[in-house]
C-alpha cells in the first residue's frame, strides 16, 4: 500500500476556475504535509506546507489538511496557464526525523 | 544564497559501470536527501544523511550508496549499473528536520545503456 496517494489525472481546468488536487495517507503518524509543483524538465518546488487541521492561504494557493480523515488538499484560485504543472503531495512523520515521502503526483493543465 | 547544486546534469553509462553523483546543498542545510524520479515510480526515497550520519534509508538495493562530508556535501554511487537504473536523481537539502520541507537541487539525469 502506498503511503502516499494522488490522483494522478491528468486534471484539465479552464482558465480562471478553481483546481483542486486532493491526496490521501495511510501513516496516521504523519504529521506534516507539502505540496510541490514541477514543471516539465524541472525539479521540484516547494509552494506549500501544513502542519495543522485546516485551511492554509497563500496567495491563490490553499492547503487543506484534514488528520482525522487522513487527507491533504490543495486549491488553486483563478488558475493560470503557468499553473499547469505536477503537482506532488508529500508527509513526513515522528516530527522531521523521518524521511519525506512523495505521492505520484498529479499532472494539471490549465486550458485557456 | 545559492541553492542545491547537483554535478554533473547528465551521464551515460554502460550496464556494469559505476557512478558518482555530487551534490551540494545550500549553505547551512545540514541534511541532505537523494530521490530517485521515474515515470512510473514517482520520487523514490534513497537515503538522507544528517550531520555526516545516514539517518533514513529507503528499499533500494546495497548497490546504491552514499555518504556526507563534513561540510555537508553529500555524494551517492551506484555500483554494476543496470538498465533499470536510469532516471533522474534528486538530491534536496533541509536545514535539519524534514517537516522544514527541502529544496531540490535541478538533479542528475542518468541513462545506463
Amino acid at each position: 500500500q502506498k503511503e502516499v496517494e494522488q490522483n494522478s489525472g491528468p486534471l484539465s481546468v479552464p482558465e480562471g476556475a478553481i483546481a483542486s488536487l486532493n491526496c490521501t495517507y495511510s501513516d496516521r503518524g504523519s504529521q506534516s504535509f507539502f505540496w510541490y509543483r514541477q514543471y516539465s524538465g524541472k525539479s521540484p518546488e516547494l509552494i506549500m506546507s501544513i502542519y495543522s487541521n485546516g485551511d492554509k492561504e497563500d496567495g491563490r494557493f490553499t492547503a487543506q489538511l484534514n488528520k482525522a480523515s487522513q487527507y491533504v488538499s490543495l486549491l488553486i484560485r483563478d488558475s493560470q496557464p503557468s499553473d499547469s504543472a505536477t503537482y506532488l503531495c508529500a508527509g513526513t512523520a515522528n516530527f522531521g526525523n523521518e524521511k519525506l515521502t512523495f505521492g505520484t503526483g498529479t499532472r494539471l493543465t490549465i486550458i485557456p | 544564497k545559492a541553492g542545491v547544486t547537483q554535478t554533473p546534469r547528465y551521464l551515460i553509462k554502460t550496464r556494469g559501470q559505476q557512478v558518482t553523483l555530487s551534490c551540494s546543498p545550500i549553505s547551512g542545510h545540514r541534511s541532505v536527501s537523494w530521490y530517485q524520479q521515474t515515470p512510473g515510480q514517482g520520487l523514490q526515497f534513497l537515503f538522507e544523511y544528517f550531520s555526516e550520519t545516514q539517518r533514513n534509508k529507503g528499499n533500494f538495493p546495497g548497490r546504491f550508496s552514499g555518504r556526507q562530508f563534513s561540510n555537508s556535501r553529500s555524494e551517492m554511487n551506484v555500483s554494476t549499473l543496470e538498465l533499470g537504473d536510469s532516471a533522474l536523481y534528486l538530491c534536496a537539502s533541509s536545514e535539519g528536520a524534514s517537516n522544514y520541507g527541502y529544496t531540490f537541487g535541478s538533479g542528475t539525469r542518468l541513462t545506463v545503456v
